[in-house]
C-alpha cells in the first residue's frame, strides 16, 4: 500500500463548478498536511497548510483533514480556467522533515 | 512576496560531467531542501539541510550528490558524475520553522 494515494485524474469541470480533490494516507504518524498547485514544468506553489482535523478556508479554497479516516480534501469554489493545473497533496510525519507527495490530480476547468 | 530563486532554469550536460544547481532560499528561512521530479512522476525528497549540515537524506541521495551553503544566501546541489537517469526537474525549497515549504521554479536537468 502506498503511503499517500491520490487519483491522477484528469478531472474536467465547467467554469464555476465546485471541485473536490482528495488524498488518502496509510500512516497515522502524518501530522502536517499541505496542498500545492503545479503548472506544467513549474515548481509546486503552496495553497494550504493544515495540521489539525477540521476545515481551513482561504478565499476560494477550503482544506479539510480527517485524521481518523486518514483522508484529506481540497475544495475549490467558483473554479476558473486559470485553476487548470495539477494539484498535489503533501504531508509530513511528526518526527521528520521530509515531505511525502501524492502523485497529483490533473484538473481542467473549461470555459 | 518572497520567493525561492533557482538557476539555471535549464541545464544540459553530458553523462559523466559534474553539475551544480543553485538556489537562493527565502532570506529568513532556516530549513533548506532539494527535491526532484522525473517527468510524469511524483515529487521526491532528496535531502534536508539545517544549521549547516544535512539533517535527513533519501536513498536517492548517494555519494554522487552533495549539498552546500557556501555563504549566507546560496544553497547548492552538486551531482559529481551525472547519469542519464539523473534527468529530472530539481526543486529547491525552504521553510522558516513551522508552516508550509516554499518551492522554487526548478532547474530542468537533461543528461545526454
Amino acid at each position: 500500500q502506498k503511503e499517500v494515494e491520490q487519483d491522477p485524474g484528469p478531472l474536467s469541470v465547467p467554469e464555476g463548478a465546485i471541485v473536490s480533490l482528495n488524498c488518502t494516507y496509510s500512516n497515522s504518524a502524518f501530522q502536517y498536511f499541505m496542498w500545492y498547485r503545479q503548472y506544467s514544468r513549474k515548481g509546486p506553489e503552496l495553497l494550504m497548510y493544515t495540521y489539525s482535523s477540521g476545515n481551513k478556508e482561504d478565499g476560494r479554497f477550503t482544506a479539510q483533514v480527517d485524521k481518523s479516516s486518514k483522508y484529506i480534501s481540497l475544495f475549490i469554489r467558483d473554479s476558473q480556467p486559470s485553476d487548470s493545473a495539477t494539484y498535489l497533496c503533501a504531508m509530513v510525519r511528526d518526527n521528520t522533515d521530509k515531505l511525502i507527495f501524492g502523485t497529483g490530480t490533473r484538473l481542467q476547468v473549461f470555459p | 512576496e518572497p520567493e525561492v530563486t533557482q538557476t539555471p532554469s535549464h541545464q544540459v550536460t553530458q553523462m559523466g560531467q559534474e553539475v551544480i544547481l543553485r538556489c537562493v532560499p527565502i532570506s529568513n528561512h532556516l530549513y533548506f531542501y532539494w527535491y526532484r521530479q522525473i517527468l510524469g512522476q511524483k515529487v521526491e525528497f532528496l535531502v534536508s539541510f539545517y544549521n549547516n549540515e544535512i539533517s535527513e537524506k533519501s536513498e536517492i541521495f548517494d555519494d554522487q550528490f552533495s549539498v552546500e551553503r557556501p555563504d549566507g544566501s546560496n544553497f547548492t546541489l552538486k551531482i559529481r558524475s551525472t547519469k542519464l537517469e539523473d534527468s529530472a526537474m530539481y526543486f529547491c525549497a525552504s521553510k522558516l520553522v513551522l508552516g508550509g515549504y516554499t518551492f522554487g521554479s526548478g532547474t530542468r536537468l537533461t543528461v545526454v
